[in-house]
């Protein structure tokens, strides 16, 4: 069935560095990748997404690629601050005849000051 | 800006009792998404709707049922609750079923089975 593998599980990165976060999907049919932010006991919040006819994003500091070939997509967050820690999902959707989202199994991001 | 709402945000039941959860989509958004997150998870599709039709179906118990109303807000009936069935809730809405469009979570309801 389709599936959303996500990768690292874990991330701690120092204020100001920069994060990474890669996701792979399975159904070659997705069309949208969003990303949403988490944090404790809080709504998924977007924060960018990317469609399957372009490759890349960026919006500020946050921005997302795709290599629609290898199925791959990946978060990039560049000056990490302490309040971009939370925990990161990546989704993907547009497989089939409606817009159900399937997550990764999330990235606990956290930046220490 | 409007966002979506749902009710009740907390919720404590026992075994074997009935839910019901509630959410408002975006104005203007005709299409409605519910996801369950247990601790620690990734949020699970459940159930969909569109313009008052069931649109797709996920992970959801025959325990479940839902419906959207004419005024496009949605109810996630619990039947029959189970211990596993303690989770957040959460509704997302967005313009149109299908394609590219952003998903927006509503703050969920947490509900709690003892």
């Amino acid at each position: 069935g389709e599936n959303v593998e996500q990768h690292p599980s874990t991330l701690s990165v120092q204020e100001g560095d920069s994060a990474v976060i890669k996701c792979t999907y399975s159904d070659s049919a997705s069309n949208y990748f969003p990303w949403y932010k988490q944090e404790l006991g809080k709504r998924p919040q977007l924060i960018i997404d990317i469609r399957s006819n372009v490759g890349e994003k960026k919006d500020q500091r946050i921005a997302v690629t795709l290599n629609k070939t290898a199925k791959h997509f990946s978060l990039h967050i560049t000056e990490t601050q302490p309040e971009d820690s939370a925990v990161y999902f990546c989704a993907a959707s547009g497989g089939g005849a409606t817009n159900k989202l399937i997550f990764g199994t999330g990235t606990l991001l956290a930046v220490q000051p | 800006a409007a966002g979506v709402i749902q009710s009740p945000r907390h919720l404590i039941k026992e075994k074997r009792e009935t839910a019901t959860l509630k959410c408002y989509p975006i104005p203007r958004h005709d299409t409605v998404y519910w996801y369950q997150q247990g601790p620690g998870q990734d949020p699970q599709f459940l159930i969909s709707f569109y313009e008052k039709m069931q649109s797709d179906k996920g992970s959801i118990p025959d325990r479940f049922s839902a419906q959207q109303f004419s005024d496009y807000h949605s109810e996630l009936n619990m039947s029959s609750l189970e211990l596993g069935d303690s989770a957040l809730y959460f509704c997302a809405s967005s313009l149109g079923p299908t394609g590219t469009y952003e998903q927006y979570f509503g703050p969920g309801t947490r509900l709690t089975v003892t």
